[in-house]
């Protein structure tokens, strides 16, 4: 997605936070952040959206910065099974065409 | 709960033959998409379905692909005469209304090889 940049490649030790950072300076009013993330081999996983307030769900939580140019994806004890491509995009509600960019590969290690 | 099915997983086929890719979306989601991801690549759109309304067609690469859904459930992606260059994982993905189009849920994919 060219309206996102994400770094090419982080490291996490297992069972510590993970902290994937996205830039998306030229969001509008109406486009929300979700992030996906894609395990080797599989279909993408929807893992959180939000729009301007921080959320938190079941996988991980989104801080969105107040002027909303950048937000965090934060997976707070990160496992093995993490390691993945993270994909950031933004959109609004009525797009249905997702597009991934190149996305950040987090690889978890022991 | 399922999750999106898709079958057959790998696909493996000749230059110039037929093939039919299914997805059995998750119970209740009105919408259903096709995407394909090249190696290395990233998603590309193909096909979108949603309840009653005419499909969205606009990224089928070109009139040898189609797709039908028949009483708004399951899918069927068709390629006809396929090339080598079709090769590809294709992937489903389906959401519910209430979600919104961009909480998609994804199959696994059939990994197609067009030899």
């Amino acid at each position: 997605d060219a309206k996102t940049t994400q770094p090419p490649s982080m490291d996490c030790a297992e069972g510590r936070a993970a902290n994937l950072p996205c830039n998306h300076s030229t969001i509008s009013g109406n486009e929300y952040v979700y992030w996906y993330r894609q395990i080797h081999s599989q279909g993408p996983q929807y893992i959180i959206h939000g729009l301007k307030n921080n959320e938190t769900n079941e996988m991980a939580s989104l801080i969105i910065t107040e002027d909303r140019k950048s937000s965090t994806l934060i997976l707070p004890h990160a496992t093995l099974r993490d390691t993945a491509v993270y994909y950031c995009i933004v959109s609004s509600l009525n797009d249905y065409k997702l597009s991934f960019g190149a996305g950040t590969t987090v690889t978890v290690r022991a | 709960g399922a999750g999106v099915s898709q079958s057959p997983s790998n696909k493996v086929t000749e230059k110039g033959k037929d093939v039919e890719l299914r997805c059995d979306p998750i119970s209740g989601h009105t919408a259903l998409y096709w995407y394909r991801q090249s190696l290395g690549q990233g998603l590309e759109f193909l096909i979108y379905f949603q309840g009653n309304s005419a499909p969205d067609k606009s990224g089928l690469p070109s009139d040898r692909f189609s797709a039908e859904r028949t009483g708004g459930s399951v899918s069927t992606l068709t390629i006809q005469r396929t090339q080598q260059e079709d090769s590809a994982v294709y992937l489903c993905a389906s959401s519910a209304p209430a979600g919104g189009h961009n909480e998609q849920f994804f199959g696994p994919g059939t990994r197609l090889t067009v030899l």
